[in-house]
């Protein structure tokens, strides 16, 4: 069973388009991240829920908007797509610590390659 | 995020152990040391982490320098598999995680 799995893996559309990926987590997490790794290889988080409250929201556009409708799925819509939206967008979860701070161990997927055209 | 200090590649025979360094001398007492890698066109994975003592686990071994400023990642004997950018990343200690990816080392295990 795949930890953490993410829809589609690949993803070719036209400009000013509007798109999904969607992902979901059976590791009974928390917590889960999208993260977003652009053509120079940079891994950058974009947004992060806990227990479907948004806790990080990093500077991204108003066009990506994130949905959480439970804890185990975290889908990120992205509105009237742009050629610098292409990348990879790795979904994660992790569960939050609830004694002390050890950090938390944060699973990947696969990642789902877009590309706007 | 502390910031951690790596070179940006390595070479490695295969059966060798590989032995990757990180600085991170501006650590704070209450910060882990973690190390991911990201093998070609996959998702990071986790690999170790640790505080102030040596860890080791089915995949690596973590030795963290005594003042904490420094620490090594050892794979004991490198597999083709194990080629990857491993990145090392002392995340803020603020209740919820947030991974700050730097370049990391890439790895090269050759035949």
């Amino acid at each position: 069973d795949t930890a953490v799995s993410q829809t589609p893996k690949y993803l070719v559309t036209q400009m000013g388009n509007d798109k999904s990926i969607k992902c979901e987590q059976n590791l009974g997490h928390d917590t889960m991240y999208w993260y977003k790794q652009d053509s120079k290889k940079f891994l950058k988080i974009m947004f992060s829920y806990n227990n479907k409250e948004l806790i990080i929201n990093e500077t991204v556009p108003n066009r990506f908007s994130p949905k959480s409708p439970d804890k185990a799925h975290l889908n990120l819509h992205i509105n009237s797509l742009e050629l610098g939206d292409s990348a990879v967008y790795f979904c994660a979860s992790s569960q939050t610590e609830t004694r002390g701070w050890s950090g938390n161990t944060i699973y990947f997927g696969e990642g789902s390659w877009l590309t706007v055209v | 995020d502390a910031k951690t200090t790596q070179p940006p590649s390595m070479d490695c025979a295969e059966g060798r152990a590989a032995n990757l360094p990180c600085n991170h001398s501006t650590i704070s007492g209450n910060e882990y040391v973690y190390w991911y890698r990201q093998i070609h066109s996959q998702g990071p994975q986790y690999i170790i982490h640790g505080l102030k003592n040596n860890e080791t686990n089915e995949m690596a071994s973590l030795i963290i320098t005594e003042d904490r400023k420094s620490s090594t990642l050892i794979l004991p004997h490198a597999t083709l598999r194990d080629t990857a950018v491993y990145y090392c990343i002392v995340p803020m200690n603020t209740g919820f995680q947030k991974l700050v990816f730097g370049t990391g080392t890439r790895l090269l295990v050759s035949p």
